[in-house]
């Protein structure tokens, strides 16, 4: 089964740092575009970055932009997300999303995991 | 940034019905790059339609989208159970992506 499974979320204090990973299985990983989309609770879906299918672009919302890194190993199926200068409002849901496509812009989402929690508080 | 407005907040429906729910954008969205999902609780997102008017895979044709520019529809032809739900559009023809505030079809 096509599969995407988030990891790394937890309790973290403003201003520390998390580095979620998201392990794809049962579907060629390398050529597709991958992306990260948040879900603060009870609230809507908010795209947050992007990279592409080789790992030499990568988008960032405004929101995350200088905080946030995303990258990819092509070798190992897995993407990440390196979350640093974590602020209350990062409080969300993350998950990891398949493009359907490989440039990570102007894509649809095929795939999604099930998400990982990530709360910011003191 | 492109705002996609959608409406109602809410709708509610007995199984069987049809259900219409709209996505405004505040700036024509090119290409047609837009797209349903469908979200229950607890559960991620599932891709329904892209471009607009494409089904994804193995979604049943009960679901249909139509619309461009700036006005897009979801139309559920029959509401089945498994279908109360929260509906997201989202257009990915401009920088960023972004989503609609969501449409909650519940139950009457």
């Amino acid at each position: 089964e096509v599969q995407l499974l988030e990891s790394g979320g937890g309790l973290v204090q403003p201003g520390g740092s998390l580095r979620l990973s998201c392990a794809a299985s049962e579907f060629t990983f390398r050529p597709y575009a991958m992306t990260w989309v948040r879900q603060a609770p009870g609230k809507g879906l908010e795209w947050v970055s992007a990279i592409s299918g080789s790992g030499s672009d990568t988008y960032y919302a405004d929101s995350v932009k200088g905080r946030f890194t995303i990258s990819r190993d092509n070798s190992k199926n897995t993407l990440y997300l390196q979350m640093n200068s974590l602020r209350a409002e990062d409080t969300a849901v993350y998950y990891c999303a398949k493009d359907d496509g490989y440039s990570g812009n102007y894509e649809a989402f095929d795939i999604w995991g099930q998400g990982t929690m990530v709360t910011v508080s003191s | 940034e492109i705002v996609l407005t959608q409406s109602p907040d809410t709708l509610s429906l007995s199984p069987g019905e049809r259900a219409t729910l709209s996505c405004r954008a505040s700036q024509s969205v090119s290409s047609s790059y837009l797209a349903w999902y469908q979200q229950t609780p607890g559960q991620a997102p599932r891709l329904l339609i892209y471009g607009a008017s494409s089904r994804a895979t193995g979604i049943p044709d009960r679901f249909s989208g139509s619309g461009s520019g700036t006005d897009f529809t979801l139309t559920i032809s029959r509401l089945e159970p498994a279908d109360f739900a929260v509906y997201y559009c989202q257009q990915y023809g401009g920088s960023p992506s972004t989503f609609g505030g969501g449409t909650k079809v519940e139950i009457k």
